[in-house]
């Protein structure tokens, strides 16, 4: 299977920050990457697909870029709301995968 | 409005000799339902997460991920707007926080997912 991972596994960074996560395909996938984000106690939410498609109503800090293997997470201005654990998620063949998570905090 | 209500969760033996093991159930409301994909996707607690299982709009097509191929059933009734996992033989690494997701059309995207139910496996 294909495996995802993701770095760093956590970070911490100013408000108003650029803050980049990446996420790295065992094997090539094209652009079947999409990303989430799971504040503290919530459910997880959709940020983007199709590697850099932005999910309606997801604010424009949020971005994403990369294809084949090597894919980037961009919040261009860290806000508090941000705070949170971050997934890629490739979806290009069952079984899916998830990498294994960046936890963002505010320093 | 798009909700996605799990239930069927709790206390399980290990293997699940002991009392009937769990089917979970998550019922759809605010969308075609047939028209749509379906997912489980679990969390362990203080962990990352885990695609379980998926199933096609009809039925027809199931998808299970290793770590639960052959103990696990994914099913789903149209009719009713509700998905089931049916989970036998459980070990103690199923012991998770298990997510019904909504897939976007065409690809295994979740744009929707309920709060979760919990499963403990434990003696």
């Amino acid at each position: 299977d294909i495996q995802m991972t993701q770095s760093p596994s956590s970070l911490s960074a100013s408000v108003g920050d650029r803050v980049t996560i990446t996420c790295r395909a065992s094997q090539g996938i094209s652009n079947y990457l999409a990303w989430y984000q799971q504040r503290p106690g919530k459910v997880p939410k959709l940020l983007i697909y199709g590697a850099s498609t932005l999910q309606s109503g997801v604010p424009s800090r949020f971005s994403g870029s990369g294809s084949g293997t090597d894919f980037t997470l961009t919040i261009s201005s860290l806000q508090p709301e941000d705070v949170a654990t971050y997934y890629c998620q490739r979806y290009n063949s069952a079984p899916l995968t998830f990498g294994g998570g960046t936890k963002v905090e505010i320093k | 409005e798009v909700q996605l209500l799990e239930s069927g969760g709790g206390l399980v033996q290990p293997g699940g000799s002991l009392r009937p093991p769990p089917r979970l159930s998550c019922a759809a409301s605010g969308f075609t339902f047939s028209d749509y994909a379906m997912s489980w996707v679990r969390q362990a607690p203080g962990k990352g997460l885990e695609w379980v299982s998926g199933i096609s709009g009809s039925g027809g097509r199931t998808y299970y991920a290793d770590s639960v191929k052959g103990r696990f059933t994914i099913s789903r009734d149209n009719s009713k707007n509700t998905v089931y996992l049916q989970m036998n033989s459980l070990r103690a690494e199923d012991t998770a926080v298990y997510y019904c997701a909504k897939e976007t059309p065409g690809a295994a995207v979740f744009d929707m997912w309920g709060l979760g139910t919990m499963v403990t496996v434990s003696s």
